[in-house]
């Protein structure tokens, strides 16, 4: 099946700078793309989500890439904010029959973003 | 517009135990995907109903089991309960086709004894 590989594990700002979490994944039909912000005691929520037919996409302070040659995607968080302190994590959706729409996520990178 | 509501948000269990915990999808949803989050580890994913049919199940054993209703709304059962069951159980709801953004409860918090 799928392997997704997440790197930092954590990663530690000024606020105002910008942070990048990177991830890797395995199976080359993979065509979706999502990140998910979960914050303490709470669930995942989708923050952003990428498909394979586009190479970048950004909605304000946030933005991803996906290089599907490489098969790596990354997640671009500008002028960060202490709210912005939390586990992000990625997930590619299967795309064959068997595994069509489940995700497969990484280990989470802690993002701490210092006043 | 509620999202994904998950109950109870905590559960102490001992082991041989079995546990129901339930889900409701956001509105105008009709997949339903339940995960099992270990501490400091992603969601791993446990198995999807549509259409009250169980469509896609992952690396996980037949103590593990559930049911969609008409409503949409799903429940997870686990029997047998382990330790090792200990977890953050999530569910997602989407809709029906492929690619389609999943939204997640909050979880229930499992803890086996």
């Amino acid at each position: 099946g799928e392997n997704v590989e997440q790197h930092p594990s954590t990663l530690s700002v000024q606020e105002g700078d910008s942070a990048v979490i990177k991830c890797t994944y395995s199976d080359s039909a993979s065509n979706y793309f999502p990140w998910y912000k979960q914050e303490l005691g709470k669930g995942p929520q989708l923050i952003i989500d990428i498909r394979s037919n586009v190479g970048e996409k950004k909605d304000q302070r946030i933005a991803v890439t996906l290089n599907k040659t490489a098969k790596h995607f990354s997640l671009h968080i500008t002028e960060t904010q202490p709210e912005d302190s939390a586990v992000y994590f990625c997930a590619a959706s299967g795309a064959r029959g068997s595994t069509l729409g489940r995700l497969y996520f990484g280990r989470g990178t802690q993002l701490t973003v210092w006043p | 517009d509620a999202g994904v509501t998950q109950s109870p948000t905590h559960l102490i269990k001992t082991r041989g135990q079995q546990v129901t915990l339930r889900c409701s999808p956001k509105s105008g949803h009709d997949t339903v995907s339940w995960y099992q989050q270990a501490l400091g580890q992603g969601p791993q994913f446990i198995f999807q109903y549509y259409e009250e049919e169980e469509r896609q199940r992952g690396n996980f054993p037949d103590r593990f089991s559930g049911h969609q209703f008409p409503n949409y709304s799903s429940e997870l059962n686990v029997n047998a309960l382990l330790l090792g069951d200990s977890a953050l159980y999530l569910c997602a709801s989407s809709l029906e086709g492929g690619h389609q953004p999943q939204h997640f409860g909050d979880g229930t918090r499992l803890s086996i004894l």
